[in-house]
């Protein structure tokens, strides 16, 4: 079974360009999660999509970041305008939803995309 | 969302046993404990989860005591490829957003 695939693996753009992300989660799984972890600092969690709504976006920075999950399979995170602070790894994750063997945070993560803005 | 607490880094030898606690004071009624393990420049790669007593699988085990304050996960026999950082997080039934400590960076020695 094909894991959590992401694109690019890095990523490197000026300040000011703009950026755009892709997830390939596991097929079946509902769940899709983004995450990133900046530079010295702890992973933290952006968003959550169940099919192609979003769930959860309470940790979306600011509203130069996008994100899609149109038919519900791969999803994108665009930055625009992007700021010197928005480099680092960008995570995607995917999971079953709650009660189908699990409690919902047996996320899979795909290896994350490095983002360098310069 | 609970917080939880671990250690900083850990270090042992090839063929230990290797025990690392995770403190979650105020973990919730319906919270799973969850150990993810991240090599660098990789995503994080589930572990282990569990909710009470012990849970086993191929790779580890999860103690986790009646009052649930507290979690220890146990590596058998590491080996070197056992080097990673371990993250302890909980969390689960309807909010599935996962809250990232520092990890521990564990370092295994030949």
């Amino acid at each position: 079974e094909a894991g959590v695939t992401q694109f690019p693996s890095h990523s490197v753009i000026e300040k000011g360009q703009t950026v755009t992300l892709r997830c390939d989660p596991i097929s079946g799984h509902d769940n899709l999660y983004w995450y990133r972890r900046v530079m010295g600092k702890e992973i933290k969690f952006l968003l959550h999509f169940v099919k192609e709504s979003k769930q959860d976006e309470s940790g979306m920075p600011n509203n130069r970041f996008l994100a899609e999950r149109t038919g519900g399979t791969y999803s994108t995170l665009k930055v625009q305008p992007a700021e010197l602070e928005d480099s680092g790894v960008y995570f995607c994750a995917s999971s079953q939803p709650s009660g189908r063997g699990g409690s919902g945070n047996e996320q899979f993560f795909g290896p994350g995309t490095r983002l360098t803005v310069l | 969302l609970a917080k939880t607490t671990q250690p900083i880094s850990m270090d042992s030898y090839e063929g230990q046993e290797v025990n690392i606690t995770c403190s979650h004071n105020n973990i919730a009624t319906n919270d799973y404990i969850t150990w993810y393990q991240q090599f660098p420049s990789q995503g994080p790669r589930f572990i282990i989860q569990g909710y009470k007593t012990k849970v086993t699988n191929e790779v580890a085990s999860l103690f986790i005591p009646a009052d649930r304050k507290s979690s220890t996960l146990s590596l058998p026999r590491v080996s070197l490829s056992d080097t990673a950082v371990y993250y302890c997080l909980v969390g689960g039934g309807s909010n599935y957003q996962l809250i990232w400590g520092a990890g521990t960076k564990l370092i295994i020695k030949p």
